[in-house]
């Protein structure tokens, strides 16, 4: 039973458009989080959510808007895709500082 | 401003000798570090951890040595199997909420 799960895999979609990742954890964790993994190979957070409640928005565009429905889903909507946006997200959980267990990842390709 | 550095993008080992993977961080803030292990087309998985008043700790054949007048820390891995071939990185954290800064990672080679 997968712990950190996020739909889709692989995603594939041309410039302009709306794309969402789903993110869901059954691991009764209070903190979500989602990173972005550059081309460089760099993970870099993006946003963070504790119960539900935004905490942590680093320097990421407007169009990127994370919404949290319970403490068990995280969701990345991206509005107007651009080619930078083309990168693995990857979504996280934790409960204190005992490390966080990561999603598999999303592979977003915009063409 | 990169605050983790990991300057060894690779590191080839021979199966049964020590891997030693490096790590340098620039922010005193940090109080909690954590290696992760991450294998192609999954997300990383958590390996080892050590606490800033600590300057070891060791889980099997994985020991974290710290520096904290160094800023350095160190995962050494002996002795080196063939599946522990992966991705591995430094990942501290202190200075906000759960956050974590990652280094940009070591690829790890395991011959047999």
């Amino acid at each position: 039973d997968t712990a950190v799960s996020q739909t889709p895999k692989y995603l594939v979609t041309q410039m302009g458009n709306d794309k969402s990742i789903k993110c869901e954890q059954n691991l009764g964790h209070d903190t979500m989080y989602w990173y972005k993994q550059d081309s460089k190979k760099f993970l870099k957070i993006m946003f963070s959510y504790n119960n539900k409640e935004l905490i942590i928005n680093e320097t990421v565009p407007n169009r990127f808007s994370p919404k949290s429905p319970d403490k068990a889903h995280l969701n990345l909507h991206i509005n107007s895709l651009e080619l930078g946006d083309s990168a693995v997200y990857f979504c996280a959980s934790s409960q204190g500082t005992a490390g966080y267990t990561f999603g598999s990842g999303t592979r977003l390709t915009v063409v | 401003d990169q605050q983790v550095k990991q300057n060894s993008p690779s590191l080839s080992v021979q199966e049964g000798r020590i891997s030693i993977l490096n790590c340098d961080y620039t922010n005193s803030m940090f109080d909690y570090f954590l290696w992760y292990k991450k294998y192609p087309a999954e997300g990383p998985t958590f390996l080892i951890s050590i606490s800033s008043i600590k300057d070891k700790n060791e889980d099997g054949r994985f020991t974290v040595f710290l520096n904290k007048s160094a800023k350095h820390l160190s995962l050494h891995i002996v002795p080196s199997q063939p599946g522990d071939s992966a991705v591995y990185f430094c990942a501290p954290s202190g200075t906000s909420y759960g956050k974590l800064t990652f280094g940009q990672g070591t690829i790890l080679t395991v011959h047999p």
